[in-house]
């Protein structure tokens, strides 16, 4: 059974600072997905990750993945206020239809 | 461009009412999917199709049913409300390759009381 596992779950930051959200996953994967979500609003897809070394950056946003470590990061440069959000890593397993969510990270910039 | 379009928005049920909430694409996706949203829970799936006449159950199936008579529709029925099923329920839809975008719906907000 594949498992996402995301760390911090509560991230309040300031703004012009830089953090890192990790998600960790327990089994083979061939496709990792960031997804950004408003309060009450839907997903907005963010990056596709899809092969090992794999970084794709938008804005102050920087996604990368290590499939042999089951890891991927999303890189937070220089906060700003709209950056608030929560933020799910997904998590297809290798020939699954399935994607695995993890909890979420919700992010708060404080001015 | 309507992209994936769920109704209704809202609903507030008793419990052992029924109901259906609907889901439909434009995108000729072969890929649907229901998920649940809970706080701090995360996003699960219940019910998933890869094309029209095709089902299969997800994480959490139970109190759920599903089917798939056209490409662009794919309902999500509650046979008999419980309060646990209140939740926030979303529908997205890919196409069939794996390693596609996944794209959500606006979300349907139930309450079970």
């Amino acid at each position: 059974e594949l498992k996402v596992e995301q760390n911090p779950l509560f991230l309040s930051m300031q703004e012009g600072k830089n953090y890192t959200i990790y998600c960790n996953y327990s089994t083979t994967s061939d496709r990792l997905y960031w997804y950004r979500q408003d309060p009450g609003k839907s997903l907005e897809s963010l990056f596709v990750l899809l092969s090992n070394g794999a970084v794709k950056q938008e804005g102050r946003l920087m996604a990368s993945l290590d499939t042999k470590a089951r890891l991927s990061t999303l890189h937070i440069t220089a906060a700003v206020h709209d950056l608030s959000a929560t933020y799910f890593c997904a998590v297809g397993g290798a020939g699954s239809y399935q994607l695995t969510f993890g909890k979420g990270t919700k992010l708060s910039v404080i001015p | 461009n309507a992209g994936v379009t769920q109704t209704p928005k809202f609903q507030v049920l008793k419990t052992g009412q029924s109901m259906t909430l609907q889901c439909a694409q434009d995108m000729n996706h072969e890929y649907m999917s229901w998920y649940r949203q809970d706080p701090g829970m995360g996003l699960r799936l219940i019910h998933y199709s890869v094309g029209a006449g095709i089902t299969d159950q997800g994480e959490v199936p139970n109190g759920y049913n599903v089917s798939r008579s056209t490409t662009e529709d794919f309902p999500l029925r509650l046979l008999s409300a419980a309060p646990s099923q209140t939740s926030v329920y979303f529908c997205a839809s890919r196409i069939k390759m794996n390693t596609g975008e996944l794209f959500f719906g606006e979300g349907s907000r139930l309450t079970v009381l």
